[in-house]
């Protein structure tokens, strides 16, 4: 079966860094998104990975190695605004999207 | 630009009532998507739609039903609604999905619609 996986729940303080791994076991692999979704609202794209390596943008940043099957999210100089969900979702062979369950990350000042 | 507008936000529905959700975008995407989100479990698709007029299942489709006649508009119906279906839904849009990857498959939410079945 297909499967994503990244950690329930993680808690970070104001100002400092974070990594939210996301592993993944799929058929196929066309891309690994990350989605940002604050509480009650809708997710919001993050960023995309299709090739092995880093992509930075601004104070995120995800990874990707498609050999072990793992992403991550880098997030630095933390804010509060920063307190949401992200979600991992892998695009499989078939171009369909599986999502992960979603991290849930806490700020504290 | 409102992006992708979903209507109602919030419904409480009696077991074996019926409803339709609404989606409507603004972006002249040809693709959209209902998904519902349920507590600890990722996003799952339960139909989508390539351009107007199609429709296709998605992971979940039992007891929903959709259609497509405008591009702009997708619409999802419980023609018996039961508890299971008490849930959060997504509506999404995107350009276009497939091989054209990149930026193309990124996925515009609207805002939600939460649905109580008692």
């Amino acid at each position: 079966g297909q499967n994503i996986d990244q950690p329930t729940e993680m808690t970070a303080t104001e100002g400092a860094i974070v990594q939210i791994n996301c592993t993944y076991q799929t058929s196929g692999f066309n891309g690994l998104f990350w989605y940002q979704q604050h509480a009650g609202e809708a997710p919001t794209f993050l960023s995309y990975n299709v090739l092995d390596g880093l992509e930075e943008k601004g104070r995120f940043s995800s990874f990707l190695s498609r050999s072990k099957g793992y992403s991550y999210l880098l997030l630095k100089e933390l804010q509060m605004k920063d307190s949401a969900s992200y979600l991992c979702a892998v695009m499989d062979s078939n171009y369909q999207l599986i999502w992960g369950a979603g991290t849930k990350l806490i700020i504290k000042p | 630009n409102a992006g992708v507008t979903q209507t109602p936000k919030f419904r409480v529905l009696k077991t074996g009532q019926s409803m339709t959700l609404l989606c409507a975008q603004d972006m002249n995407h040809e693709y959209m998507y209902w998904y519902r989100q349920d507590p600890g479990m990722g996003l799952r698709l339960i139909h989508y739609s390539v351009g107007e007029g199609t429709t296709a299942k998605g992971e979940v489709p039992d007891g929903y039903n959709v259609s497509r006649l405008k591009k702009q508009n997708f619409l999802l119906g419980l023609e018996s609604a039961a508890p299971s279906q008490t849930s959060v839904y997504f509506c999404a849009s995107s350009v276009l999905t497939g091989e054209r990857i990149s930026g193309a498959n990124v996925l515009t939410f609207g805002a939600g619609s939460r649905l109580t079945v008692l």
